[in-house]
C-alpha cells in the first residue's frame, strides 16, 4: 500500500525547454518531498510540501501539493544541462513517519 | 558535501562473502536510515535507527543487519552475499526521529558482487 507512481519514467528534452513530471498515489500523503539524484551521488532534497494545494518554488523549480493529497507535480522551467539526473518524489507513509516511500524516479536528459 | 559520510565508496567482493558498510550521520542528526538502490528496484528502505535503537524495518533481508553506535555512526552488515545484492547502498540522516522534514543522503557505497 501507499505506492508512489511517477511519470514519465524518462524524458529527453532540449536545453531551454520546460519540464513537467508528476507523482500519484492511491493513498493520501500529508507530506510530499521532491529529490534530485545526480549521477554517482545521493539524492538531494529540492522541495518539501506540507499542505494540500501548496505551491512552492526553488529557483527554476516549482512543485505543487495536489488538492486531493494523492498527487504532486514538479515543474522545471528553462532547463539547463545540469538539470540532468533522476528526480524522485517521496513521502512518509501516513501514520508511519519513519517509513519514507519513494517513487521509481523520472530520469531527465537535457540535450544542449 | 552533504555532511553524511559513507565509506567505502566502492566495494567489490565475491559471492558468499561478508562486508560492512559504514555511515557517519550529519552532525546533530540522531536518526540514520539505510536504503538500497538497484537498477530495476529504485530506492528501497532497509532499516532505521534513532539514537542507537532500531526504529523501523523495511525490506531488509535476514542476511543483512545493522546497528548504530553510541557515537551515532552506523554500520550495515551484508553476509552470504549473492550477485543480486549488487547495488548502491545509501545512508541518510535526519535530526528528528521522523521523516517529514526530509533527510540528508550520503554519496553511497557501490557494492559489486562477482
Amino acid at each position: 500500500g501507499q505506492q508512489l507512481n511517477q511519470s514519465p519514467q524518462s524524458m529527453f528534452i532540449q536545453e531551454g525547454e520546460d519540464v513537467s513530471m508528476n507523482c500519484t498515489s492511491s493513498s493520501i500523503f500529508n507530506t510530499w518531498l521532491w529529490y534530485k539524484q545526480d549521477p554517482g551521488e545521493g539524492p538531494v532534497l529540492l522541495i518539501a510540501l506540507y499542505k494540500a494545494g501548496e505551491l512552492t518554488s526553488n529557483g527554476r523549480l516549482t512543485a505543487q501539493f495536489g488538492t486531493t493529497r494523492k498527487d504532486s507535480f514538479l515543474n522545471i522551467s528553462a532547463s539547463i544541462p545540469s538539470d540532468v539526473g533522476i528526480y524522485f518524489c517521496a513521502g512518509p507513509r501516513t501514520g508511519y513517519n519513519n517509513d519514507m516511500r519513494f517513487g521509481a524516479g523520472t530520469r531527465l536528459t537535457v540535450k544542449p | 558535501d552533504s555532511g553524511v559520510t559513507q565509506t567505502p565508496k566502492h566495494l567489490i567482493t565475491a559471492t558468499g562473502q561478508r562486508v560492512t558498510l559504514r555511515c557517519s550521520p550529519r552532525s546533530g542528526d540522531l536518526s540514520v536510515y539505510w536504503y538500497q538502490q538497484s537498477l530495476d528496484q529504485g530506492l528501497q528502505f532497509l532499516i532505521q535507527y534513532y539514537n542507537g535503537e532500531e526504529r523501523a524495518k523495511g525490506n531488509i533481508l535476514e542476511r543483512f543487519s545493522a546497528q548504530q553506535f553510541p557515537d551515532l555512526h552506523s554500520e550495515l552488515n551484508l553476509s552470504s552475499l549473492e550477485l543480486g545484492d549488487s547495488a548502491l547502498y545509501f545512508c541518510a540522516s535526519s535530526e528528528e526521529g521522523d521523516t517529514t522534514g526530509g533527510y540528508t543522503f550520503g554519496s553511497g557505497t557501490r557494492l559489486t558482487v562477482v
